[in-house]
């Protein structure tokens, strides 16, 4: 049973540019949550998705979007890049219809910003 | 807004001793989840012990245990027999309940404490 994925692991992006990143939730899980984690920090919630609809948002520009796929994989989209949104971003999945259930973690796609 | 402090950045224990790791979280609402996340320098984050805010129970898993006072907002996570495979950044981490909340499912973060385990 593969877990949570994520792609790419490591990305080098120019200021101005934009990035998709992507997440595929672990087998059986419906809601895909994304967290930015900067270095030496803990990480802050971005957005989650559930049936392919934006149910919760973080603190984040409109730069910030996402998606949802009708199998359940993610994207997240940031646009007009800054040095700041330098960071590891981690995607999570859950069972979207059942409360305080464990949230499972991919390895993260490192985004330097240059 | 919600807020957790995690206020020992980094902590040190003998292999096989105990330790305790301190959180402290501030919210308005009444009914959410508290967690204990590990990450190793892999990156991945891994669930450790999870806390609902409307059990008085402590949760223990194996050789974590946390100790959860809630009108003090306190949720500290305590491992025993420590082994050198527990070294790594735990995180305490917060769950909005769903319900009438704006906050609904939203998590809060903090800042982590990195844990060295000594041989």
């Amino acid at each position: 049973d593969a877990g949570v994925t994520q792609s790419p692991t490591h990305l080098i992006k120019t200021r101005g540019q934009q990035v998709t990143l992507r997440c595929s939730p672990k087998s059986g899980h419906d809601t895909v949550s994304w967290y930015q984690q900067a270095l030496g920090q803990g990480p802050q919630f971005i957005f989650q998705y559930y049936e392919e609809e934006e149910r919760q948002r973080g603190n984040f520009p409109d730069r910030f979007s996402g998606h949802q796929f009708p199998n359940y994989s993610s994207e997240l989209n940031v646009n007009a890049l800054l040095l700041g949104d330098s960071a590891l971003y981690l995607c999570a999945s859950s069972l979207g219809d059942r409360e305080g259930t464990e949230a499972f973690f991919g390895q993260g796609t490192r985004l330097t910003v240059v | 807004a919600q807020t957790v402090t995690q206020s020992q950045p980094e902590m040190s224990v003998q292999e096989a001793e105990t330790v305790t790791l301190s959180c402290t979280y501030d919210t308005s609402e009444s009914d959410y989840y508290l967690f204990w996340y590990k990450q190793p320098p892999s990156r991945q984050m891994i669930l450790v012990i999870r806390q609902e805010a409307y059990k008085q129970q402590n949760a223990t898993e194996n050789r974590f245990s946390v100790n959860f006072q809630k009108a003090a907002k306190s949720f500290s996570l305590k491992i025993s027999d420590s082994q050198l495979g527990d070294a790594a950044m735990y995180f305490c981490a917060y769950r909005s309940a769903w319900g009438l909340n704006t906050n609904a499912g939203k998590s809060t973060f903090g800042d982590g404490t990195t844990l060295t385990v000594k041989p």
